[in-house]
């Protein structure tokens, strides 16, 4: 079960151009969370947002919490050829035995052309 | 500090070894996890340490055995592996607190190759 629908799966624009990523569910999140991974690399850890309708700023990246906490949104603005890397969201379950378990997306490829 | 390490960062072997993976971390996490990711696919859990107890199990066989000495290390021993096991295996760990949201922090990886 794909709890976390991400899109686009692949993007591939020039630089200065903006772009954004949707990851949605149907499930409720305790937290969600978007990584940045480079080939034969770990995930590194970008942002954590909490609270519904939460908005963070990380430089030329806007990460938005949907009020129900149930999707996420990743904008990056004037793109850079460094940005160029597989993107992953990933929500953290909310109760029980599964409490604070990871659901990733399916990640997005972007590639930045300079 | 949000570092995780892990060794060996490449590792190659035969089918009928015995090979160990390391994970480490010291940010004073209580949960610790192993991933399997295969190219451009999103990592895959198998096994979750809460407390020093394994927690969950994701149906992994028995080839793949998990080891949590003590709150900051993390093994996994690997015996009889099949080709398809090669893959990046990740370790992470997370605060327990829910004021941290989870947030897991990864480690570099091991690319293994089995032959």
């Amino acid at each position: 079960t794909q709890l976390l629908e991400q899109s686009p799966q692949f993007l591939s624009i020039q630089e200065g151009e903006n772009l954004t990523v949707y990851c949605n569910s149907s499930s409720v999140f305790s937290s969600l969370q978007w990584y940045r991974q480079e080939p034969g690399e770990g995930p590194v850890l970008l942002v954590t947002v909490v609270t519904g309708g939460e908005v963070k700023k990380l430089k030329r990246l806007t990460f938005q919490f949907g009020d129900a906490r149930k999707d996420s949104s990743l904008h990056i603005t004037a793109a850079q050829p460094g940005d160029t890397g597989l993107y992953l969201c990933a929500g953290a379950a909310e109760r029980g035995s599964t409490l604070g378990r990871l659901y990733f997306g399916r990640g997005t490829q972007l590639t930045v052309w300079p | 500090d949000t570092e995780v390490t892990q060794t060996p960062k490449h590792l190659v072997m035969g089918m009928t070894n015995k090979k160990s993976l390391k994970c480490e971390q010291h940010m004073g996490h209580r949960a610790m996890y192993w991933y399997k990711q295969k190219a451009k696919k999103p990592p895959e859990l198998m096994f979750v340490y809460s407390y020093e107890k394994l927690s969950i199990n994701e149906s992994v066989p028995s080839r793949f055995s998990p080891e949590c000495p003590n709150s900051s290390l993390l093994n996994l021993h690997l015996h009889a592996l099949q080709p398809e096991d090669s893959a990046l295996y990740l370790c992470a760990s997370s605060s327990d607190l829910p004021s941290f949201g989870y947030e897991q922090y990864f480690g570099p990886g091991t690319r293994l190759t089995v032959t």
